[in-house]
């Protein structure tokens, strides 16, 4: 069964310091992976997808196949960066049943003054 | 812009009563999913449908039914509300197809019943 796992609940680093979320995965063909932001109040949304290879606010996150991880990275943590991150897999494209997300339970990042 | 909406932010209702959450898109997504969200739980999917009239249950559908007559609004209905609904409830939309896949949540609707 597809399953994404976040190792950790909860995140805590200091402002300047670099952090990395954890997300790794268990699907056997080829994912495709989202990490979703939602800041305090606010509704939740898509932050990065990996097929994009791109780098928001800072953010980063590299597919690891060989360790079937999705860990999302910034080199200098900023205070509203605190926030709830979800990792989420998607079905390959022609795969059954793939209109839907399997996610993590989240992790809650906190980034200290 | 995408937008997705839901028709209350906070709902406080009595054990027992029928409850209807409405969310309404405007983006002609064929998709659309209603999610409760709950500390230490994630994020769990209880209805999905993909096209009107189609729906499909997610992880949680026990106690919940929805209904989409119209492509554009996806109606969550919780027939008699118990207090372990009290939750958060993430509305959200998407397409099908297409390499820039995304969900696309509403507000959400804090529900308490008492």
């Amino acid at each position: 069964a597809q399953r994404v796992t976040q190792p950790e609940k909860l995140l805590s680093v200091f402002k300047g310091a670099p952090v990395e979320l954890k997300c790794n995965y268990s699907y056997s063909g080829s994912p495709e992976l989202f990490w979703y932001v939602q800041y305090s109040r606010q509704r939740l949304q898509l932050l990065l997808r990996h097929i994009s290879r791109e780098s928001i606010k800072g953010f980063t996150a590299d597919l690891n196949k060989g360790e079937t991880s999705f860990h999302l990275k910034k080199p200098f943590a900023q205070e509203e960066d605190s926030a709830m991150y979800y990792c989420a897999l998607k079905r390959r494209a022609d795969a059954g049943n793939n209109r839907k997300l399997i996610w993590g339970l989240g992790t809650s990042l906190a980034v200290n003054p | 812009d995408v937008k997705v909406t839901q028709s209350s932010r906070y709902l406080v209702k009595r054990t027992g009563e029928k409850v209807f959450l409405e969310c309404v898109q405007d983006m002609d997504h064929e998709n659309m999913f209603w999610y409760r969200q709950d500390p230490g739980l994630g994020l769990r999917l209880i209805y999905f449908s993909y096209d009107v009239k189609m729906k499909e249950k997610g992880d949680i559908p026990e106690g919940y039914s929805v209904s989409r007559e119209k492509k554009e609004r996806f109606s969550l209905i919780l027939e008699s509300a118990s207090t372990n609904q009290t939750s958060m409830y993430l509305c959200a939309s998407s397409l099908s197809l297409g390499v820039s896949y995304e969900q696309y949540f509403g507000p959400g609707t804090r529900l308490t019943v008492t």
